[in-house]
């Protein structure tokens, strides 16, 4: 079955720095949707692609569906951006499959 | 726009018991997930509707998982004689369409505790 590989699982940056998630996966996907789960719980959308980029803010997310991967960027992180994020392709039978997510503490 | 409504936020069951699971999708959205997510397996499918009708059940227990959407307005998760194993979120989420290319919404889920 349709598989993601999201790494790192953990990540910490200190304020103003930024890094990358990545999502890696088994099959070809038609697309790939970020979310982020707030204090709630709720999974917030922040992207989907069908391909290319798309940018927000401090945020920006990449999508190849033939080399079978997406990328998260966060620039100039902040305190309320830590919060666990998870990648999700849409793969066969039009359905979402997630990735493990990555947990992310940004530190004064 | 209230977003998905999902009730009860949190649900506790003894062994063998029964529980309903309720999701108000968004208005005019025509397709409704259900997803679980536990620590160890995370994120996983569930079953999904598209206009009210059943579209794919692959990720359902087949024995003691039902789902239903008997109108627009709502979809239920029912889980007959419920085991510990089945303690998890339960999430439901919708969108307006489902071809691969649309953005999903996710509920805040129910938190389904079975003693």
């Amino acid at each position: 079955g349709d598989q993601v590989e999201q790494s790192p699982s953990a990540l910490s940056l200190h304020e103003g720095t930024g890094s990358a998630l990545r999502c890696n996966f088994t099959t070809t996907m038609r697309a790939v949707q970020w979310f982020r789960k707030n204090s709630r719980g709720s999974l917030i959308n922040l992207f989907y692609l069908a391909s290319g980029t798309k940018e927000n803010g401090r945020l920006k997310s990449a999508f190849d569906s033939k080399e079978r991967y997406s990328t998260l960027h966060i620039r100039d992180a902040q305190l309320e951006d830590s919060g666990t994020y998870f990648c999700a392709g849409s793969g066969s039978f039009n359905k979402l499959t997630f990735g493990a997510g990555t947990r992310l503490a940004v530190c004064p | 726009n209230a977003g998905v409504i999902q009730t009860p936020r949190h649900k506790v069951t003894g062994k063998g018991q029964e529980a309903t699971l309720w999701c108000e999708p968004i208005s005019g959205h025509s397709a409704v997930f259900w997803y679980r997510q536990t620590i160890v397996q995370g994120l996983e499918f569930l079953t999904y509707f598209r206009n009210q009708a059943p579209i794919d059940d692959s990720g359902m227990p087949k024995e003691r998982f039902s789902a239903q959407m008997p109108n627009q307005s709502h979809s239920t998760l029912k889980i007959q004689s419920t085991q510990p194993q089945d303690s998890a979120v339960y999430l439901c989420a919708s969108s307006l369409d489902w071809g691969g290319a649309e953005t999903l919404y996710f509920g805040s889920g129910t938190r389904l505790t079975v003693l």
